[in-house]
């Protein structure tokens, strides 16, 4: 199984921040990534698909970039709406697998 | 507009087997552009994807729950549906169904919270 490694677990942030997160695959996926926002009590949904592109309706702050092992999802400029756990997800082989997320709070 | 629907019961024995299943509207399960997921979130743990049939009934799973899971489809009813067997506590947690267009869950459902308590 493909593994993911997100990092930081956990991280504290003001409004207007530029927030960065790191996704690691245990093997190579080319650009077969996708980052999604999942908020208590909500599904998840999803902001990037295939490395780089946005989701229908989601805001531009948010921008995914890497191919290979090592993707990124970067917040421009944080949000109140933001506040959540992110986590990535690859689809280029089976079983998929989830990065372990990465929470998104208040400082 | 496509939509999801989890059903099904919300508590479970230990040991006995949990049947779930996603209703679809908007979308039908015969496309051959999708594919049909189970999703989940332990108690107190991140996303863990459950498996997916496509169409075809072709099926893939979890590495870790494949020994329990049965995902089917039925195009009548348009619904998909999850079994899981054997179950104990740690598969308390939030169920989710989603739709998967290749890269990734476009549309979810809004989940369903399954306890496994005697």
């Amino acid at each position: 199984d493909i593994q993911l490694t997100q990092s930081p677990v956990s991280l504290s942030a003001s409004i207007g921040d530029r927030v960065i997160i790191t996704c690691r695959a245990s093997q190579g996926i080319r650009n077969d990534l996708g980052w999604y926002q999942h908020k208590p009590g909500k599904a998840p949904r999803r902001l990037i698909y295939a490395a780089s592109n946005l989701h229908s309706g989601v805001p531009s702050r948010f921008a995914g970039s890497g191919s290979g092992t090592e993707f990124t999802l970067t917040i421009s400029s944080l949000q109140p709406d933001d506040f959540a756990t992110y986590y990535c997800l690859q689809h280029n082989s089976y079983p998929l697998t989830f990065g372990g997320g990465t929470k998104v709070d208040l400082k | 507009q496509v939509q999801l629907q989890e059903s099904g019961p919300g508590l479970v024995k230990p040991s006995q087997t949990l049947y779930l299943t996603c209703s679809l509207s908007g979308v039908i399960t015969r496309s051959g552009s999708y594919y049909w997921s189970w999703i989940r979130q332990p108690a107190g743990k991140g996303l863990e994807w459950i498996g997916r049939i496509y169409t075809t009934g072709d099926t893939k799973y979890s590495s870790s729950l494949k020994s329990r899971v049965t995902i089917s489809v039925d195009p009548v009813k348009n619904q998909f549906s999850l079994k899981l067997t054997s179950v104990t506590a740690a598969d308390t947690g939030v169920y989710y169904c989603a739709r998967d267009d290749k890269v990734g869950f476009d549309h979810w459902g809004q989940g369903i919270l399954v306890t496994v308590s005697a």
